[in-house]
């Protein structure tokens, strides 16, 4: 399953399939970004980071595109499973102290 | 290690009522942060404390909305007074430093209602 955006909010996959989560960001001097999952009612919890001096970083089932020519970020989930349902935020680093978060994405995890 | 701990959980309250929300960061860490959230304007930043010091509060909406930091273990957001349009969930989080990195830890919020 694939998100396009910020404007496509929900995203809705099966068990065991890839997830592709995408976010655009908007400050070109942007050097920091990370992703963030939030679980219902729960705070943000940090998944992977990536620095603007590279295009990809893999994590646990977990990979992070940056394309600095279009500010766009995206987050690779691998064989996702019932426990990635959740909403996935990216982030900007502002002034090296203040997230700037996008709007979220929601994944549904279909067993 | 107990994580940032934030209380209260849920609270609801009339208009116009003071609300006090309350947050004791991860013991060593010296920089905090209150975070709005609402369906609205999602996760914002209201204000961010360094060594006890408001470094920046530019996003605190208005001066009915008060935080302090009285020693590195504590810190409460006061709302006074409050409005229905202050509902939203309020988050803390800590880090180590003053660079945020992968490092920042969220509480798991309060959730606010005003009616």
């Amino acid at each position: 399953g694939e998100s396009v955006g910020l404007h496509l909010p929900t995203l809705s996959v099966q068990e065991g399939d890839n997830s592709i989560i995408n976010c655009a960001y908007s400050n070109s001097a942007s050097d920091y970004f990370i992703w963030y999952k939030q679980e219902s009612g729960k705070g943000p919890q940090f998944i992977i980071d990536i620095r603007s001096n590279m295009d990809k970083r893999q994590g646990q089932r977990v990979t992070v595109l940056l394309n600095k020519t279009v500010k766009h970020l995206s987050l690779q989930i691998a064989a996702t499973q019932p426990g990635d349902s959740a909403v996935y935020f990216c982030a900007e680093i502002l002034n090296d102290y203040k997230l700037s978060f996008g709007a979220g994405t929601t994944v549904t995890v279909r067993a | 290690d107990a994580g940032v701990i934030q209380s209260p959980r849920h609270e609801v309250t009339e208009m116009g009522q003071e609300v006090t929300l309350r947050c004791k960061p991860i013991s060593g860490h010296n920089s905090l942060f209150w975070y709005r959230q609402t369906m609205m304007r999602g996760l914002e930043l209201l204000i961010y404390f360094n060594n006890n010091v408001p470094i920046d509060d530019s996003g605190m909406p208005e001066d009915r909305f008060s935080a302090k930091m009285p020693n590195a273990s504590f810190s409460t957001l006061k709302i006074q007074p409050s409005e229905p349009r202050d509902s939203a969930v309020y988050f803390c989080a800590s880090t180590p430093g003053t660079t945020i990195g992968n490092t920042i830890y969220f509480g798991e919020g309060s959730w606010l209602t005003v009616v």
